[in-house]
C-alpha cells in the first residue's frame, strides 16, 4: 500500500496565521491527492481534489499545491471555524490511503 | 441535495459482528461507489472496503478479507457493512462516503455521512 507521510502531527496556530502542512507520499502518485477536513462529531468535508482544486464552495483561503510525492495545503488567514483536522489521501493506486492527519489548534 | 445518513451507535462484545447501514437520497445511488473508512480513537482514517453500485463490484482492504462484508441494495438506496470476529482494535467511528469509481480506482470522497460509534466491551 501506498504511505502517506503528514507533518507536523498538530500545530498551535492563532486566527489570522498562516498555517502550512505537508503530505509525502511513498512513491508518485502524480496529482491523485485529497484534502479532508474532519471536526470531530461531523462528516470530513472534502477540500481539494486533485492536489491543486478546490471543491466547489470550499473559502479561498485554501490552497493545494505539488505533484509527484510532495505535497502541501496551506491555509492563509485561519479563520475560528478551520481548527480542525486535516487528512490528505491518496487514491492513484488501490487501496486508497490516507495520511494519519494534522490537528490545527488554538 | 445529497444526504447520507447512517445507522447509530452500537456496542458489541469480543468475538461477535456488526452491521452499520448507510442510506442514500437525493442522487442516482447507482452512480457511485460507497466506501467504508473508519477512525480510531488517536488513529487516523482507514479505507476498509468499498462497493461499486451500479457493477456489483466489491472491494476490500487485503487486512479485512474473511471478516468484513459490504453490500447495496438499490431498491432501498442502502448499503451495509458487516465486520466479524470485533476485537478492541475495532473500536472506532464507522463512516460511509459515496464516491466514483474509475479504471480501478476509488476516486475522492465526496458526500459523507455522520459517522456509526462502534464499542467493543466485553
Amino acid at each position: 500500500d501506498i504511505q502517506m507521510i503528514q507533518s507536523p502531527s498538530s500545530l498551535s496556530a492563532s486566527v489570522g496565521d498562516k498555517v502550512t502542512i505537508t503530505c509525502r507520499a511513498n512513491q508518485s502518485i502524480a496529482t491523485y491527492l485529497s484534502w479532508y477536513q474532519y471536526k470531530p462529531g461531523t462528516a470530513p468535508k472534502l477540500l481539494i481534489f486533485p492536489a491543486s482544486i478546490l471543491k466547489t464552495g470550499v473559502p479561498a483561503r485554501f490552497s493545494g499545491s505539488g505533484s509527484g510525492t510532495d505535497f502541501t495545503l496551506t491555509i492563509t488567514s485561519l479563520q475560528a471555524e478551520d481548527y480542525a483536522t486535516y487528512y490528505c489521501q491518496q487514491s492513484y493506486r488501490f487501496p486508497p490511503t490516507f495520511g494519519r492527519g494534522t490537528k490545527v489548534e488554538i | 441535495q445529497v444526504h447520507v445518513v447512517q445507522s447509530g451507535a452500537e456496542v458489541r462484545k469480543p468475538g461477535s459482528s456488526v452491521k452499520v447501514s448507510c442510506e442514500v437520497s437525493g442522487t442516482t445511488f447507482r452512480k457511485y461507489a460507497v466506501s467504508w473508512v473508519r477512525r480510531a480513537p488517536d488513529q487516523g482514517l482507514e479505507w476498509m472496503g468499498g462497493v461499486v453500485v451500479g457493477l456489483s463490484k466489491v472491494h476490500h482492504k487485503q487486512k479485512f478479507q474473511g471478516r468484513l462484508t459490504i453490500t447495496a441494495d438499490e431498491s432501498t438506496t442502502t448499503a451495509y457493512m458487516e465486520l466479524s470476529s470485533l476485537t478492541s482494535d475495532d473500536a472506532a467511528v464507522y463512516f460511509c462516503a459515496l464516491g466514483h469509481y474509475g479504471s480501478g480506482l476509488y476516486l475522492p470522497l465526496d458526500y459523507w455521512g455522520q459517522g456509526t460509534l462502534v464499542t467493543v466491551s466485553s
